[in-house]
């Protein structure tokens, strides 16, 4: 079981850009969360899928968008990039309660 | 008020010290309630899940007190490789719901 899978594992881009990041659960798992972790921070909530749809949203602003495909793989796409967007981004898997981290993708904005 | 607060850190100890952290979260109908450790530039892993009738892994003891809405873990003899930082973690009221992560607390180990 190769576990939760994140790539790329380190990211850098420009203000303004656009990014895409990729997740695939946990073999069995078909929920997919995305978190953001700020250095020094917890990770925080950003939006979760089921069933290749938004279940629940964190308070982050539309420029954060997401996808779960069949395969519950999962994407999470973030659009005018501000330097504050610099972070390690987490995807989770999980079946009930207990959640699965991938190794992340950090990114830096410059 | 923050939905999970943690001791502030760091937390800096000898080996073989015991060690407590404590945690609080407001949200009165959380359900599930973790520890989560997270070494430098990683993932958090699950550390131990916490029951209110208090739960024991080897050197480590996680209590829950639901009426004061009140977590804590005990690390008993430290090991350098208990260094790492300590992540009170918080479920909501039905499974599936996101976690809700407390800033964490550095840990670090000296010989």
């Amino acid at each position: 079981d190769a576990g939760v899978t994140q790539s790329p594992t380190h990211l850098i881009k420009t203000r303004g850009q656009q990014v895409t990041l990729r997740c695939s659960p946990k073999s069995g798992h078909d929920t997919v969360s995305w978190y953001q972790q700020a250095l020094g921070q917890g990770p925080q909530f950003i939006f979760q899928y089921y069933e290749e749809e938004e279940r629940q949203r964190g308070n982050f602003p539309d420029r954060f968008s997401g996808h779960q495909f069949p395969n519950y793989s999962s994407e999470l796409n973030v659009n005018a990039l501000l330097l504050g967007d610099s972070a390690l981004y987490l995807c989770a898997s999980s079946v009930g309660t207990e959640a699965f981290f991938g190794q992340g993708t950090r990114l830096t904005v410059v | 008020r923050k939905e999970v607060e943690q001791d502030p850190g760091p937390f800096n100890v000898p080996e073989g010290a015991t060690v407590a952290f404590n945690c609080t979260y407001s949200n009165s109908a959380s359900q599930s309630f973790f520890w989560y450790r997270q070494d430098c530039r990683k993932e958090p892993k699950l550390l131990m899940s916490v029951y209110s009738s208090g739960n024991e892994d080897g050197r480590f003891t996680a209590q829950l007190n639901r009426a004061s809405q009140y977590i804590s873990l005990l690390i008993r003899d430290s090991k350098l490789s208990d260094s790492a930082t300590y992540l009170c973690v918080v479920n909501g009221v039905v499974g599936n719901t996101p976690l809700v992560f407390g800033k964490g607390t550095r840990l670090s180990v000296i010989a």
